[in-house]
């Protein structure tokens, strides 16, 4: 079946790179979202890849995919501590219908000065 | 654009008991999709409607239901309620669902006594 998993906690220094990561296990996975969750918020939607990229850059963030390993992660350059929250890697694709998202566990970011 | 708004924000009850859940989704979304965050489980997938009617199903029992109306507007109801029900509801609303990206609301916080 699907699977998403994901490291579970990262602690970077304000204005170093963060690099989150994650591994999924459906070949078939057509999107790879990243949301960010601050406490007490719903989900916020940082960047989405399609299956056929590689690399997709906006702004501080940096998505990068491996589809041969199932790779997928999130880079953000000079890290603030406004970065400070859990990040969400999901997929979806046919298997389980394209507006069901799978999510892995959540990475929590701490950023300290 | 207003974004997508659920209510309550919070909710107490206690085992045994009722609740309906609502959530209104971003004008001219038509597909409102609804997951279960726990920290045992994290986020699940619980349902998605389009048009009134329910388009896909994750693994939960028959006691969580839910329905769509025709301005989109959407409510998930859970019967009999179990501790294990304590959890954060989120909704999210895409145009068409499908390939198209969801958007989260803040969710709904339910705690069961």
């Amino acid at each position: 079946g699907e699977d998403v998993e994901q490291s579970l906690f990262l602690s970077v220094r304000e204005g170093d790179s963060s690099v989150i990561n994650c591994t999924y296990t459906d070949s078939s996975s057509t999107y790879l979202y990243w949301y960010k969750q601050e406490p007490g918020a719903g989900l916020q939607l940082l960047t989405y890849i399609f299956s056929n990229m590689d690399m997709k850059q906006d702004q501080r963030l940096t998505v990068l995919l491996n589809k041969k390993d199932k790779h997928l992660s999130l880079r953000i350059a000079d890290t603030q501590t406004g970065d400070s929250a859990i990040y969400f890697c999901a997929e979806s694709g046919p298997a389980g219908g394209y507006n069901k998202l799978i999510f892995g566990a959540g990475t929590r970011l701490a950023v300290h000065p | 654009k207003a974004g997508v708004t659920q209510t309550p924000r919070y909710l107490i009850k206690t085992r045994g008991q009722q609740v309906t859940l609502s959530c209104s989704p971003i004008s001219g979304h038509r597909s409102v999709s609804w997951y279960q965050q726990t920290p045992g489980q994290g986020l699940q997938f619980l349902f998605e409607y389009f048009s009134e009617t329910q388009r896909n199903k994750g693994n939960f029992p028959g006691r969580f239901s839910g329905r769509q109306f025709s301005n989109s507007r959407s409510e998930m109801n859970v019967s009999t309620l179990e501790l294990g029900d304590s959890a954060l509801y989120l909704c999210a609303s895409s145009l068409e669902g499908g390939l198209d990206t969801q958007y989260f609301g803040p969710g709904t916080r339910l705690t069961v006594l």
